[in-house]
């Protein structure tokens, strides 16, 4: 299947900085990525959809000021937590939509766990 | 996106068939299954996915109820490496996928 990377796959930061998170399309080109959060024992919850091109869209609830996309090429997108607090620790994961057969698949990324302190 | 219902957990032997439980009865004409998987620590991981025919790959087996009310994810030689949560996701169209908790599924040796 279509591979999706992330970078880094986890970071320590202090209180107050900015962190950047990479998702990479290694061998398909995907002009809508996702983004997603994870907090321990529960289940992902979509943060952004992001267009190639164009503005990202947020969930309710998410602050599109903190958690500032990019998706300037078909192979990348970036989010950037910033001003990030204890409470944004958490493991992010992006996805891209690639082909599977004749159907476009979601594939995801391994993670990245973000630490806050 | 319709809502699907999972057993929260499921236990199986190692090298035994498992059958994935997942009810939909709302699902609309257009929903597509997807079975994805998630090992700790890390992304999910697409398993397969079907509209009204069953479905093989090399991981698992999709049979879909004649009514598409409800699907059961096959695998058929369960080993340790296939303990994680696994979900069942209804999507119409191309929306992003939205996770409800899943089927943590635990082997035994």
């Amino acid at each position: 299947g279509a591979v999706v990377s992330q970078h880094p796959s986890w970071v320590i930061c202090k209180s107050g900085t900015s962190v950047k998170i990479e998702c990479r399309s290694l061998d398909f080109q995907a002009t809508t990525m996702f983004w997603y959060r994870q907090f321990p024992k529960q289940s992902l919850m979509l943060m952004a959809t992001s267009n190639e091109g164009s503005k990202a869209t947020y969930e309710q609830g998410v602050e599109k000021d903190k958690f500032l996309i990019n998706h300037a090429s078909l192979t990348l997108s970036t989010l950037t937590v910033t001003s990030a607090h204890p409470e944004d620790s958490s493991f992010y994961i992006c996805s891209a939509i690639g082909t599977s057969g004749a159907r476009e698949t979601q594939y995801f990324g391994p993670g990245t766990r973000l630490l806050v302190l | 996106d319709a809502k699907t219902t999972q057993p929260n957990s499921m236990e199986s032997n190692e090298e035994e068939p498992v059958h994935l439980p997942c009810n939909h009865s709302t699902i609309s004409g257009t929903d597509y299954i997807h079975w994805y998987r998630q090992l700790p620590s890390q992304g999910p991981e697409y398993v397969i996915h079907g509209l009204t025919s069953n479905v093989n790959n090399r991981m698992a087996s999709l049979a879909i109820a004649e009514d598409r009310k409800s699907s059961t994810l096959i695998l058929h030689r369960a080993t340790l490496r296939d303990a994680a949560v696994y979900y069942c996701i209804l999507q119409g169209g191309n929306t992003p996928l939205v996770f409800g908790k899943g089927t943590r599924l635990s082997v035994i040796a």
